[in-house]
């Protein structure tokens, strides 16, 4: 168990609205994930974090915002949620100190966007 | 961007049965990583491997680096219900940040 909680567990909204996911971890790691996964897609990733206000994208950033100003926390942001969002969103972090290494996964997210 | 090509997509296994799936790339990686997910829960870390080559069992589970750095495989042996889900292989092509590439995954199914 990496100590990982995501929030909520379930989500359903309307297109148009914004909508934040939250990721916390209990041990101080400094490297986290945003992953979305889609069928047939595995996981693909959308936002990362590296340090307290240290963020970059990942291969599907368009439409998301990311922030991290606790280490324990990464907060995703869906500015104005379409459609094409509805997914199930995972946050990850990495134990390795410089980033090389395992990753470990939350319980994820659902999230529908009608 | 890389791509990871994953296969088989599913498969049908029956108790004792050995499974073999694999994961190949156009491009080199550093890190291999293999994850099984049951429905509704997060990916769970099975195997890890970093040197090109390296052959690592983790119960029933064998995985091995491939010495082109472009490819991996994972071995289930003498499988049981509970092996049921969705394995995931993982590339880590290395630089800044741990990002990892994954591939479609491989669907493992019981035979009835």
């Amino acid at each position: 168990d990496a100590g990982i909680t995501q929030s909520p567990r379930h989500k359903v909204t309307e297109t148009g609205t914004p909508v934040t996911l939250r990721c916390h971890q209990t041990e101080n790691h400094r490297y986290m994930y945003w992953y979305r996964q889609d069928p047939g897609h595995g996981l693909r990733l959308i936002h990362y974090s590296y340090g307290v206000k240290d963020t970059d994208k990942g291969e599907v950033s368009d439409g998301y915002s990311v922030s991290r100003s606790k280490t324990e926390d990464f907060l995703l942001t869906l500015e104005s949620a379409t459609s094409s969002q509805t997914s199930v969103y995972f946050c990850a972090i990495s134990a390795g100190t410089s980033g090389v290494g395992e990753q470990f996964f939350g319980p994820g997210t659902r999230l529908t966007v009608l | 961007g890389q791509q990871l090509n994953q296969s088989p997509q599913s498969m049908f296994i029956q108790e004792g049965e050995d499974v073999s799936m694999n994961c190949t790339s156009s491009s080199i990686f550093n890190t291999w990583l293999w994850y099984k997910q049951d429905p509704g829960e997060g990916p769970v870390l099975l195997i890890a491997l970093y040197k090109a080559g390296e052959l690592t069992s983790n119960g029933r589970l064998t995985a091995q680096f491939g010495i082109t750095r472009k490819d991996s495989f994972l071995n289930i042996s003498a499988s049981i219900p509970s092996d049921v889900g969705i394995y995931f292989c993982a590339g880590q092509p290395g630089g800044y940040g741990n990002k990892l590439v994954f591939g479609a995954g491989t669907i493992l199914r019981v035979k009835s």
